[in-house]
């Protein structure tokens, strides 16, 4: 069973610095791109970044490009999300996710999604 | 960057109506397209990829049709189970980007 455990939400005061993580279990994790994707309470669903398997791929939305950097770490079967100088319009409910397509250098689509770990972003 | 356009932004249907959801892109992204539904306080989940692949498991009352620009989600007949929000999004593989729709909320009338 594929599993996402997302960790490391809280509250945060603008311009500081948060490290999320994901730990995944229940598939090849270094077969797979993963992604983040976040939730802003009672808005949509925006993807924030993704990274291919190798790490070789790398995108970002631009809401988040320069102040956040994704990576990964196969052996630990782990992904992670440095956000710095974080900002109020950042709170939101972070999902992991993995992509669907094995193997690629891009990304496609979201088969799995963890449950969500919460940033506040507030002074 | 591509943009992604739902509509209706809310519904409200009956149990038992047949339901179409369209979601538009700025510009053609052939069928590279996925249909999500999402129910309150839980993850999205995957019902359609490449714009009419049914998802494993996904109930055959979901459909998903279009390519180019212009997409449809059809629920054919509404279940109790069917009311939540639901997301198209694409991936563009030249800019390493998905992005979603704005969502769809498909209300009890």
């Amino acid at each position: 069973e594929v599993q996402l455990v997302e960790s490391g939400g809280g509250l945060v005061q603008p311009g500081r610095s948060l490290r999320l993580s994901c730990a995944a279990s229940g598939f090849t994790f270094d077969d797979y791109a993963m992604h983040w994707v976040r939730q802003a309470p009672g808005k949509g669903l925006e993807w924030v970044s993704g990274i291919s398997w190798n790490s070789g791929s790398i995108g970002y939305a631009d809401s988040v490009k320069g102040r956040f950097t994704i990576s990964r770490d196969n052996a630990k079967n782990s992904l992670y999300l440095q956000m710095n100088s974080l900002r109020a319009e950042d709170t939101a409910l972070y999902y992991c996710a993995k992509d669907m397509m094995e193997g690629s250098s891009s990304w496609y689509y979201i088969d799995y999604w963890g449950q969500g770990t919460l940033v506040t972003v507030s002074s | 960057d591509i943009q992604m356009t739902q509509s209706p932004s809310t519904l409200s249907a009956s149990v038992g109506d047949r339901v179409t959801i369209t979601c538009r892109a700025s510009q053609s992204i052939s069928s590279w397209l996925a249909w999500y539904q999402q129910k309150p306080g839980k993850a999205p989940k995957l019902l359609i990829y490449k714009a009419s692949s049914l998802e494993s498991g996904v109930p055959s009352r979901f459909s998903g049709s279009g390519s180019g620009t212009e997409f449809t989600l059809t629920i054919s007949s509404l279940q109790p189970d069917d009311f939540a929000t639901y997301y198209c999004q694409q991936y563009n593989s030249y800019s390493l980007l998905l992005t979603f729709g704005g969502g769809t909320k498909v209300e009890i009338k």
